[in-house]
């Protein structure tokens, strides 16, 4: 089992849609999450960092369950702009950062 | 944006060739890291550096190297470049006080 998981996609959606990624999460000493956004064939960009209480910059929404040790990450009113690989991203507060395998969202005119 | 640069942008090399991917960053991160892509693929730590002079191997299994002699430089070096290196070659570094990472846009390598 991988320490992040993620479904790989792709969600195709139209523009204008809510779309909703979930990543999962084995360590539950974790203590950073991320999402990150990558399109293809370039590096990561930081998308936005997810605390224990939400947080939310503009259309995107993420949210934290220690709990069942998961995050999420909502878009709103998808944009053509917003198709991309969404990765997870979990640090346990040491060096280590673990990726997920992304999640593959194209958004459809 | 981030002020983290990587070169060469893309390199195509022949087998048993040394090669040095560099990675230069002007914010004054002490942390730095190199990753590796595969088409698709998570990404694997290689080398992480805590600072001047601290040097680790990451969780991936890699016959690279890497030094760390100035806080914003951070080369890795392959001393003998073969067809399983191939792959997208990622740096990226964060501020000791802060838990993002920033990347660079990478070395997209390729060795024949």
């Amino acid at each position: 089992r991988k320490e992040v998981e993620q479904d790989p996609g792709p969600f195709n959606v139209p523009e204008g849609a809510t779309v909703a990624f979930n990543c999962t999460y084995s360590n539950s000493a974790s203590q950073s999450f991320f999402w990150y956004r990558q399109d293809c064939r370039k590096e990561p960009k930081l998308l936005m960092s997810v605390y224990s209480s939400g947080n939310e910059d503009g259309r995107f929404t993420a949210q934290l369950n220690r709990a069942s040790q998961y995050i999420s990450l909502l878009i709103r009113d998808s944009k053509l702009s917003d198709s991309a690989t969404y990765l997870c991203v979990v640090n346990d507060g040491t060096y280590k950062y673990i990726f997920g395998t992304g999640t593959r969202l194209k958004v459809l005119a | 944006e981030a002020d983290i640069y990587q070169t060469p942008r893309y390199l195509v090399i022949g087998t048993g060739k040394k090669i040095t991917l560099e990675c230069s960053q002007t914010m004054g991160h002490d942390k730095m890291y190199w990753y590796q892509q595969d088409p698709g693929m998570e990404l694997h730590l290689i080398h992480y550096s805590y600072g001047v002079n601290s040097t680790e191997k990451g969780d991936l299994s890699s016959e690279s190297t890497v030094s760390r002699i100035r806080t914003e430089h951070f080369p890795l070096t392959l001393e003998s470049a073969r067809p399983s290196h191939t792959s997208q070659y990622l740096c990226a570094s964060r501020s000791g006080g802060e838990t993002e990472q920033f990347f660079g846009p990478g070395t997209r390598l390729t060795v024949l």
